[in-house]
């Protein structure tokens, strides 16, 4: 089983949809817990750090479950832009361990 | 700034030969660490360097994989006699200092290819 779960997808949404992607992650001893988003052929970049009381930025807004070993990422009104592949990760220490990617192909 | 930059953008390489690549993180950044990218396998931790502790090699796959970062600052990593399922993007990240909370920013990394 992956230390972190992830639905490939891909999601096909138009533009204006509301999205929600989802993970789960097997290490309870994991202390923090990221978004992250990849362009194609890109290398990953942070979205959002994931906290217990959920966090929001923008149209973007994260959510951790820690006795469930869940997280979530809801995406509002989304964008032709935001068409990539949104990475969940965990780190229990320095590390990150990264799920295997959901896509996300948003269309006009 | 800059930010961080890994050599060469891509490597051709047959199998058996051996391969380095490079790392130059974000000046100022006292961690580093090495990530791979295959097809099917998502992305992976190979392994990390926190200014002069010895560094967390927990997953390197091999022992033909081994990596080295001299005077705190650039790093190689190198992978000796190498083989088909070497071929992968590896990715390279550093950040302030190693720790869960820290923003690791990556490298456009290296694109291995082993015939």
């Amino acid at each position: 089983r992956k230390e972190v779960e992830q639905d490939p997808g891909p999601f096909n949404v138009p533009e204006g949809a509301t999205v929600a992607f989802n993970c789960t992650y097997s290490n309870s001893a994991s202390q923090s817990f990221f978004w992250y988003r990849q362009d194609c052929r890109k290398e990953p970049k942070l979205l959002m750090s994931v906290y217990s009381s959920g966090n929001e930025d923008g149209r973007f807004t994260a959510q951790l479950n820690r006795a469930s070993q869940y997280i979530s990422l809801l995406i509002r009104d989304s964008k032709l832009s935001d068409s990539a592949t949104y990475l969940c990760v965990v780190s229990p220490t320095g590390k990150l361990i990264f799920g295997q990617g959901t896509t996300l192909q948003v269309k006009p | 700034g800059a930010g961080v930059s890994q050599s060469p953008s891509n490597k051709v390489t047959e199998k058996g030969k051996d391969v380095e690549l490079r790392c130059d993180p974000i000046s100022g950044h006292t961690a580093l660490y090495w990530y791979r990218q295959s097809l099917g396998q998502g992305l992976e931790f190979l392994i990390y360097f926190q200014g002069n502790s010895a560094p967390d090699k927990s997953g390197l796959p091999s022992d033909r994989f081994s990596a080295e970062r001299t005077g705190g600052s650039v790093s190689t990593l190198t992978i000796q006699r190498t083989q088909q399922e070497d071929s992968a993007v590896y990715l390279c990240a550093s950040s302030l200092s190693a720790g869960s909370y820290n923003e690791q920013f990556f490298g456009p990394g290296t694109r291995l290819t082993v015939l």
